[in-house]
């Protein structure tokens, strides 16, 4: 069964740093793209950040690019977001999600795992 | 970029409506559009992806068509598991549509 658990959610001060993961589990995680997304509350879905099976490729969003880092570790399948200089709008509920590869969408998500970004 | 247009912004209808959701992008996306189904508090479901596949394991009164620019997810029979948020992605920059809450009326 494919699992996605996110963790290190919680809150941070304005201009202050957090770490999210991703455990990954139930597929080969070395064969996909991984994906964050995430949902400020009472609002929509919005796309942070790719990266590909290899980390060959990485792309982010607009509104997070210069201060947030995605990576993985294939060897403990995992992922990683990186955030530093938190605003006041990136509290949100952060998923992670994983790229279908026949299929073009989003497969599989884990539970989200909250950020609250407040002094 | 390529920016997506959603609408309605909320639906009300009733068990047994027919329901259909419109999508639309500012330039050609081919068939690379994916709706997603969100119910509160839950993470998004992949419903329909290359605009008109249905996903495993979802009920076939889901469909998708469209290519292009105009994209359009229909339940024929809508059905009380129903009522959530619908969401359109599209492939090419993974951008999503605003949403479409679907209510009860």
């Amino acid at each position: 069964e494919v699992q996605l658990v996110e963790s290190g959610g919680g809150l941070v001060k304005p201009g202050g740093s957090l770490r999210l993961s991703c455990a990954a589990s139930g597929f080969t995680f070395s064969s996909y793209s991984m994906n964050w997304v995430r949902q400020a509350p009472g609002k929509g879905l919005e796309w942070v950040s790719s990266i590909s099976s290899s980390s060959s490729y990485i792309y982010y969003a607009d509104s997070v690019k210069g201060r947030f880092t995605i990576s993985r570790d294939n060897a403990k399948n995992s992922l990683y977001l990186q955030m530093n200089s938190l605003r006041a709008e990136d509290t949100a509920v952060y998923y992670c999600a994983r790229d279908g590869t026949v299929v073009r969408g989003f497969d599989y998500w884990g539970q989200g795992t909250l950020v609250t970004v407040s002094s | 970029d390529i920016q997506m247009t959603q609408s309605p912004s909320t639906l009300s209808a009733s068990v047994g409506d027919r329901v259909t959701i419109t999508c639309r992008a500012s330039q050609s996306i081919s068939s690379w559009l994916a709706w997603y189904q969100q119910k509160p508090g839950k993470a998004p479901k992949l419903l329909i992806y290359d605009a008109s596949s249905l996903e495993s394991g979802v009920p076939s009164r889901f469909s998708g068509s469209g290519s292009g620019t105009e994209f359009t997810l229909t339940i024929s029979s809508l059905q009380p598991d129903d009522f959530a948020t619908y969401y359109c992605q599209q492939y090419n920059s993974y951008l999503f549509g605003q949403g479409t809450k679907v209510e009860i009326k």
